[in-house]
């Protein structure tokens, strides 16, 4: 079965520190991995994805994403924190092999970025 | 640049009403998707639809039916509302191609957020 785990509930850093927030999935064959943000009240809005190539992914934002086959990890980073970054991110995975389109999220990780 | 339209914003339900959450896109997705959202769990599939008159059940169906008539619209109906139906809701749409020319990311409405009392 398909599923994604976000291990940090919330994750809290100073402005223009460095922010990881992590991502580890299972799934069958390779995977598409995505990432989401939500802000309060607001859908979800995607902001990068892997498909193949490149392990290092970059999206919106600046925010990047470290696809790692051996780890089955996707880990969202960005360089410098701002405090418009705060918001609940959602990591998702989709297995190649299906032709449903379903994406499995995980539980979302708040990010808190303090001035 | 509408993307995915959601209708209405806020419903408050009692028990046992019935009622219909709208969704409707204009980007021409072949596939949609109904999840809900709960504090702390996530998004749950409820219900799925990979292109007009084609529908399937998703993680958590139950209390919930779904129509696609067209391929811009799938309203949700709640038919017996329940306190355990309170959520917010997330319509999303998507495109799959032929195999590698598109991931099928998923593009979000706003949300609908119904209390059942």
């Amino acid at each position: 079965a398909q599923s994604v785990a976000q291990p940090e509930d919330q994750v809290n850093v100073a402005e223009g520190n460095p922010l990881t927030v992590k991502c580890t999935y299972s799934v069958s064959g390779n995977p598409y991995l995505f990432w989401y943000v939500q802000y309060p009240n607001r859908g979800l809005q995607f902001l990068l994805k892997y498909i193949t190539g490149d392990n290092l992914v970059k999206g919106s934002y600046g925010f990047e994403a470290e696809f790692n086959k051996s780890q089955t990890s996707f880990h969202l980073k960005k360089p410098s924190a701002l405090v418009s970054d705060s918001a609940l991110y959602f990591c998702a995975v989709r297995g190649r092999s299906s032709n449903t389109g379903k994406l499995i999220f995980g539980q979302g990780t708040t990010l808190q970025v303090k001035p | 640049n509408a993307g995915v339209t959601q209708t209405p914003k806020f419903r408050i339900l009692k028990i046992g009403q019935s009622m219909t959450l709208q969704c409707t896109q204009d980007m021409n997705h072949n596939y949609m998707y109904w999840y809900r959202q709960d504090p702390g769990m996530g998004l749950k599939l409820i219900y799925y639809s990979v292109g007009a008159g084609i529908t399937d059940k998703g993680e958590v169906p139950n209390g919930y039916n779904v129509s696609r008539s067209t391929t811009e619209d799938f309203p949700l109906r709640l038919e017996l509302a329940a306190p355990s139906q309170t959520s917010v809701y997330f319509c999303a749409s998507s495109y799959l191609g032929l195999a590698g020319a598109s991931a099928g990311e998923l593009f979000f409405g706003e949300g609908s957020r119904l209390t059942v009392l």
